[in-house]
């Protein structure tokens, strides 16, 4: 692996399915962040983790959870999904939350239907 | 609140000089970001300024005020590849990044 990485690439999925987009990085950043971009607005910060075992909740977290086991993952985990989620997911890292330098993977694609 | 601002759109000549307005408010402030994305794809960095002034790097500039809440991006010799949207954001006072909806620059030949 060079850098992030996501999976899938895109999915659709019936709303009230649960879904988790994964993503890996092997940069041994500390932080780790989940965006939602959608057309017109910017990104928006769905959940985020300082640290390896912390994690914190952005703009827009309701619907959403994350878990940070290890430096490398952080899978963004939808309970029930709802049209509305339909977007194109963003994980990115960076060295900490205070050196800012985000780094972002290929993104997902999520259509709920 | 917290807020960025950004033409939503320009358009530029290859081979011209265009510059990329970006204003923000925020919570305290910790620097200013300038990332280019092109169409499907995920945003890439481009430059970063805490201090006022001007940073240079190669054909791509970022200017900063911080006094005016500021900041704009100068892209000289346009190429055809530079075509994209290109994001504003700024740190806060808790290290979070405030995005911009990212201004989308169509270079025409």
């Amino acid at each position: 692996i060079a850098g992030i990485t996501q999976a899938p690439t895109s999915q659709i999925l019936a709303a009230g399915r649960r879904m988790t987009l994964r993503c890996t990085q092997d940069m041994r950043h500390n932080a780790m962040y989940w965006y939602r971009q959608d057309l017109g607005l910017g990104l928006r910060l769905i959940h985020y983790s300082n640290t390896a075992g912390t994690t914190g909740k952005g703009e827009v977290p309701d619907g959403y959870s994350v878990s940070r086991a290890n430096t490398d993952d952080f899978p963004l985990t939808l309970a029930s999904a709802v049209p509305s989620q339909t977007s194109v997911y963003f994980c990115a890292s960076s060295l900490s939350s205070q050196v800012n330098e985000q780094f972002f993977g290929p993104g997902t694609r999520l259509t709920v239907l | 609140g917290q807020n960025i601002d950004q033409p939503t759109e320009m358009t530029a000549t290859e081979g011209a000089i265009v510059q990329i307005n970006c204003t923000y408010q925020t919570s305290g402030f910790n620097g200013l970001f300038w990332y280019q994305q092109h169409a499907g794809e995920a945003p890439t960095f481009l430059s970063y300024n805490v201090l006022d002034g001007l940073e240079e790097k190669g054909r791509f500039s970022s200017f900063l005020s911080r006094s005016k809440g500021y900041s704009y991006l100068l892209l000289k010799e346009l190429q055809m590849k530079d075509s994209a949207s290109y994001l504003c954001a700024a740190q806060d006072s808790n290290y979070q990044l405030i995005w911009g909806a990212g201004t989308k620059l169509i270079i025409k030949p």
